[in-house]
């Protein structure tokens, strides 16, 4: 079982519509969340990070956490063409050496069409 | 404030030779990771610095290794470089350790290509 887990896609959604975004992970002791977005050919970038149980939203971006489930996502409303690229799931779990390391997911790749 | 900046953006090289990956974190930032991604691997661990010590290690050879000056810039390096080398590589800084600091910021990456 891989440590945190992302249907690789593609998402096809239309514009305007919702865009759901799903990872698990499997450190049932993770504490940290995040989200990234990375465009093709260049680098991932942060959208949002989340802590609590519940929801998060930032803008059109909505980040969903239940820790009981290991299970994260993210919602993204009103979807554009511009939110095109690969959303990676990244969760913090303790390493070896007793400090915490931060694992990325393979990615779902969200396509908007017009 | 300026973002990271990793030197240089793309780099070639053949089977064999040694390369040295250069990471500035954002000023402030104490903690510098790197990552390996390609194709088929995605992103992968490879370490993590914080006041100059190694905290983490990712599963790859001994080949690849780096370090952290005082002023928290970083360098990586691979040595015996071999053609499943090529890839796009990461560096990314955060305050620090700490649950409030911990959020990491993605340079715009060194892209290798092994021939």
């Amino acid at each position: 079982q891989k440590e945190v887990e992302q249907n690789s896609g593609p998402l096809s959604v239309p514009e305007g519509a919702i865009a759901s975004l799903n990872c698990t992970y499997s450190d049932r002791g993770s504490q940290s969340f995040f989200w990234y977005r990375q465009y093709s050919g260049k680098s991932p970038e942060l959208i949002m990070s989340i802590y609590s149980n519940g929801d998060k939203e930032d803008g059109r971006f909505t980040a969903q956490l239940n820790k009981a489930s290991q299970y994260v996502s993210l919602l993204i409303r009103d979807s554009q063409p511009s939110d095109s690229a690969t959303y990676l799931c990244a969760v913090y779990r303790l390493g070896p050496g007793g400090y915490n390391k931060l694992i990325f997911g393979a990615g779902t790749r969200l396509a908007v069409h017009p | 404030k300026a973002g990271v900046t990793q030197t240089p953006r793309y780099l070639i090289k053949t089977r064999g030779q040694q390369v040295t990956l250069s990471c500035s974190p954002i000023s402030g930032h104490r903690s510098v990771s790197w990552y390996q991604q390609t194709p088929g691997q995605g992103l992968q661990f490879l370490f993590e610095y914080f006041s100059e010590t190694q905290r983490n290690k990712g599963n790859f050879p001994g080949r690849f290794s780096g370090r952290q000056f005082s002023n928290s810039r970083s360098e990586m390096n691979v040595s015996t470089l071999e053609l499943g080398d090529s890839a796009l590589y990461l560096c990314a800084s955060s305050l620090g350790p700490d649950r409030d600091q911990e959020t990491q910021y993605f340079g715009p990456g060194t892209r290798l290509l092994v021939l």
